[in-house]
């Protein structure tokens, strides 16, 4: 099962850029990756998933390079309410006998 | 609708006791997932239903632990002897089922479990 390793913490300002990596150097061939959000008090919340590639949503894009050992989460302009954990989840279709969410990246956005 | 609900939403408990910790997954969702979360740490995955079925219970902590899922929609989530180190959060999601593009989980917001 492929694990994951994110930064632990980021600091970022409001109205910046983030982009959040994640290394997944043994990714199998039918693996997806997931990223999700947790605020204090609360069970995480799906942000984004993908393949390959790019994916876009309406509160963030995915980038998967070519080799998928790695992805990186972008959130445009972000605001104070961004302030989470973000979580990058790799996991098996159809086996998913077992999640691995990480530590996370403590994401603090500064006024 | 209804997203994944769990009961009781706090629950303190002495060392040595039982308890019971329910989750109500979303409507038509066939796969149900069970995590730990320690106070400032990561989500420990525990056990997965897909139906009432468990394929592995190799991740829940030790024998005190156990799950079951009946009617392919409620869950428990049972501690037997609790002891201190079982303080945490406990978190239940739901997903439509397994397969590409239906394994985006849904979680409620957790039991916060204290063992004194």
């Amino acid at each position: 099962l492929a694990k994951t390793t994110q930064p632990i913490s980021m600091d970022s300002y409001e109205g910046q850029e983030v982009n959040i990596t994640c290394s997944h150097n043994n990714i199998a061939t039918n693996d997806y990756i997931t990223w999700y959000q947790q605020f204090p008090s609360q069970g995480p919340r799906f942000i984004i998933q993908g393949y390959k590639t790019k994916v876009t949503n309406e509160v963030a894009s995915l980038f998967i390079p070519a080799d998928r050992k790695s992805s990186t989460l972008s959130l445009p302009r972000v605001s104070l309410s961004d302030t989470a954990v973000y979580y990058c989840l790799v996991g098996e279709i159809g086996n998913f006998n077992k999640f691995y969410f990480g530590s996370g990246t403590k994401l603090n956005v500064k006024p | 609708g209804a997203g994944v609900s769990q009961s009781p939403s706090n629950k303190v408990t002495e060392k040595g006791k039982d308890v019971e910790l329910r989750c109500d997954p979303i409507s038509g969702h066939t796969a149900l997932y069970w995590y730990r979360q320690s106070l400032g740490q990561g989500l420990e995955f525990l056990i997965y239903f897909q139906g009432n079925s468990a394929p592995d219970k190799s991740g829940l902590p030790s024998d005190r632990f156990s799950a079951e899922r009946t009617g392919g929609s409620v869950s428990t989530l049972t501690i037997q002897r609790t002891q201190q180190e079982d303080s945490a959060v406990y978190l239940c999601a739901s997903s439509l089922g397994v397969g590409l593009q239906l394994e985006t989980q849904y979680f409620g917001p957790g039991t916060r479990l204290l063992v004194l």
